[in-house]
């Protein structure tokens, strides 16, 4: 497995909190990104990063945001967490554009 | 627009069996395809990308431009091979070079 690692991997939290997830790199990858997995929809892009404080938004972007102050963290922060945003988070990495991506192991989180 | 169909969620065949896991996609450039598996609450690794050509656990896939299909096929399925299977398609036309996910296939295998 490429060096990705997730924390936490699971968390579950009450509706209207904040939550901070966190991805940690270090293949030096330049492309960071974050998906959520639902049964039904498959994966779905809510942030991705082009470099240190380079981010854009996904197809999925409302109630998330997401920082880039390092090459290897890319922090993923719900607002202020609804139960729509229970699902299983996942970062992935690439090298270049384009090219394949490689996935941390997920973070089941759950809103009550 | 949905670049990447896959229409079929679920597939069931048994061992012995051969299968295909069909992948269709829309897109106007010269396609990069990728398939990934994920076996049971784990992470998605990457299986196969059409440039390279390579059989991964005895799966192969054809990018097929015509029909605009990239079916993952193996002859001879195993227990083991039961995972939910994502197509992928790079956009290497934009600025950015994301990956569109196909909604996946949960494959069984059955004994």
């Amino acid at each position: 497995d490429a060096g990705i690692t997730q924390s936490p991997r699971h968390k579950v939290t009450e509706t209207g909190t904040p939550v901070t997830l966190r991805c940690h790199q270090t293949e030096n990858h330049r492309y960071m990104y974050w998906y959520r997995q639902d049964p039904g929809h498959g994966l779905r892009l809510i942030h991705y990063s082009y470099g240190v404080k380079d981010t854009d938004k996904g197809e999925v972007s409302d109630g998330y945001s997401v920082s880039r102050s390092k090459t290897e963290d890319f922090l993923l922060t719900l607002e202020s967490a609804t139960s729509s945003q229970t699902s299983v988070y996942f970062c992935a990495i690439s090298g270049s554009q384009g090219t394949e991506q490689y996935f941390g192991p997920g973070t089941r989180l759950t809103v009550t | 627009a949905q670049r990447v169909t896959q229409p079929e969620k679920l597939l069931s065949v048994f061992k012995g069996a051969p299968v295909e896991l069909k992948c269709n996609y829309s897109y106007s450039g010269s396609p990069e395809l990728f398939w990934y598996v994920q076996y049971s609450r784990q992470r998605l690794q990457l299986l196969l990308r059409h440039i390279s050509r390579e059989s991964i656990k005895g799966f192969t896939a054809d990018l097929n431009k015509g029909e605009t299909s990239f079916h993952l096929k193996k002859p001879f399925a195993q227990e083991e091979d039961s995972a939910m299977y994502y197509c992928a398609l790079s956009d290497r036309g934009s600025t950015l070079g994301r990956l569109y996910f196909g909604r996946g296939t949960q494959l069984t295998v059955w004994p």
